[in-house]
């Protein structure tokens, strides 16, 4: 039972473009979602998070949109550059006093100069 | 850097063995996690402690046990070890204090391989 998902495997964007990375998740009880960003041999580097209470969070070329409704959060990347590409791991944490995170099985990006 | 360490970077051995993985948490975080990244299988989590104590489990093998220590450096060790034991395992840290924006910090990762 996969509870955070990523759908597309990879993702290729020319440089200077946006980068849209996607993650769906089925349980209502998570409250706080996080992007991990991952290279070879390198443990996963924290990105960007968002609180359940908040929609849209922003730090420099990075913004996570949540929708929670639909249960879908985005990671958006503008511009995109070259050292961005990387796989994108999407997190999630329910409430309470478990800090777990369960997370998606990544999206490869790769940017083209 | 994330500030968390972990040793060491490669570890190969054979099935039946038993090893042990170092984490050391960035300062002044009290929460320690272990997750097991397989090929086919995104980071599954596998256990924290805070503070010295058990907080939570995931799916860990009971052939798997951890520690948190006084200095809460972590231990993660692996008994009677399997071919499918073989992964990356990643130490992440956090502050453990808030509930709210407890941000996970991850170290570089053991490689594991059991031939």
């Amino acid at each position: 039972d996969q509870q955070v998902k990523q759908n597309s495997p990879s993702l290729s964007v020319q440089e200077g473009r946006i980068s849209i990375l996607n993650c769906d998740y089925t349980n209502s009880m998570f409250d706080y979602f996080l992007w991990y960003k991952k290279y070879p041999a390198e443990g996963p580097t924290f990105l960007i998070s968002i609180s359940s209470i908040k929609d849209k969070n922003e730090d420099g070329r990075f913004t996570v949109f949540l929708n929670k409704s639909a249960k879908h959060l985005s990671l958006h990347i503008v511009p995109s550059q070259p050292g961005d590409s990387a796989v994108y791991f999407c997190a999630a944490r329910s409430g309470g006093s478990n800090y777990k995170l369960t997370f998606g099985k990544g999206t490869l990006l790769t940017v083209n100069p | 850097d994330s500030g968390v360490t972990q040793t060491p970077k490669h570890l190969i051995t054979a099935t039946g063995q038993r090893v042990t993985l170092r984490c050391s948490p960035r300062s002044g975080d009290l929460s320690v996690y272990w997750y097991q990244q397989s090929l086919d299988q995104g980071l599954q989590f596998l256990i924290q402690y805070y503070n010295g104590e058990e907080r939570a489990k995931g799916n860990i093998l009971e052939r798997f046990s951890a520690q948190q220590f006084p200095d809460l450096h972590s231990e993660l060790n692996l008994s009677s070890l399997e071919l499918g034991d073989s992964a990356l395992y990643f130490c992440a840290s956090s502050d453990g204090r808030s509930t709210a924006t407890d941000t996970q910090y991850f170290g570089p990762g053991t490689r594991l391989t059991v031939l």
